[in-house]
């Protein structure tokens, strides 16, 4: 069994450029959330993906947004980065939206 | 607003001690309460989760203990390692067992437990 797989492992981008995350959940999970991890801090719910629809988002500016695909892998998109941005993302996949989640080591982002 | 409240930021226990980690929660619409364990490097590994309609739940040397009434729960590591060293995150959401709610995990902010041998 495949567990959730997230690229790349390390990022470093500058204010104001757009990135890219990605996440292959794990294998028989129809259902992925996104978390950002500051230093020192709990994950942050900052939104849910199930059968390729949104099915939910946290406390984030539009400016960070999501795509599911029929394999049920998925994109997190960050535009104009700042420098709060920088943080540990983490892809959580689960069985349906009311699974168990589970996590993937995360993307580290750092904005220069 | 914090939601889940986590206690301490910090433990240190004996190699064979019992390690304790407190969390308390707001929203009583919460129905799912799980732990996460994370080493650095890693993300957040799923030990054990109870529901509100159990007062305690044991895998292993890892126990959950809760309190609906106090809105409380916490994770009891019995015979604690130092392999068990690791950031620990207790967590709620709303949902997987009512049917309703938004089902993202909310998190504490995090125990660090070294265990010395």
């Amino acid at each position: 069994e495949t567990g959730v797989t997230q690229s790349p492992t390390h990022l470093i981008k500058t204010r104001g450029q757009q990135v890219t995350l990605r996440c292959s959940s794990q294998s028989g999970h129809n259902t992925v959330s996104w978390y950002q991890q500051a230093l020192g801090q709990g994950p942050q719910f900052i939104f849910q993906y199930y059968r390729e629809e949104e099915n939910g988002r946290g406390n984030f500016p539009p400016r960070f947004s999501g795509l599911q695909f029929p394999n049920y892998s998925s994109e997190l998109n960050v535009n104009a980065l700042e420098l709060d941005d920088s943080a540990l993302y983490l892809c959580a996949s689960s069985f349906e939206y009311r699974g168990p989640q589970h996590f993937g080591d995360g993307t580290r982002l750092s904005i220069l | 607003q914090q939601q889940v409240k986590q206690s301490p930021q910090s433990l240190i226990v004996q190699k064979g001690g019992i390690s304790i980690i407190n969390c308390a929660y707001e929203n009583t619409a919460f129905d799912y309460f799980p732990w996460y364990q994370q080493f650095p490097g890693k993300g957040p590994a799923l030990l054990i989760a109870i529901r509100p309609d159990v007062s305690e739940k044991k895998e292993g040397r890892f126990t959950i203990s809760f309190n609906k009434s106090a809105k409380q729960f916490s994770l009891h590591i019995m015979d604690s390692q130092p392999g068990d060293s690791a950031t620990y995150f207790c967590a709620a959401s709303e949902g997987p067992y009512s049917g309703a709610g938004s089902y993202q995990l909310t998190f504490g902010k995090g125990t660090k437990l070294s265990v010395i041998p």
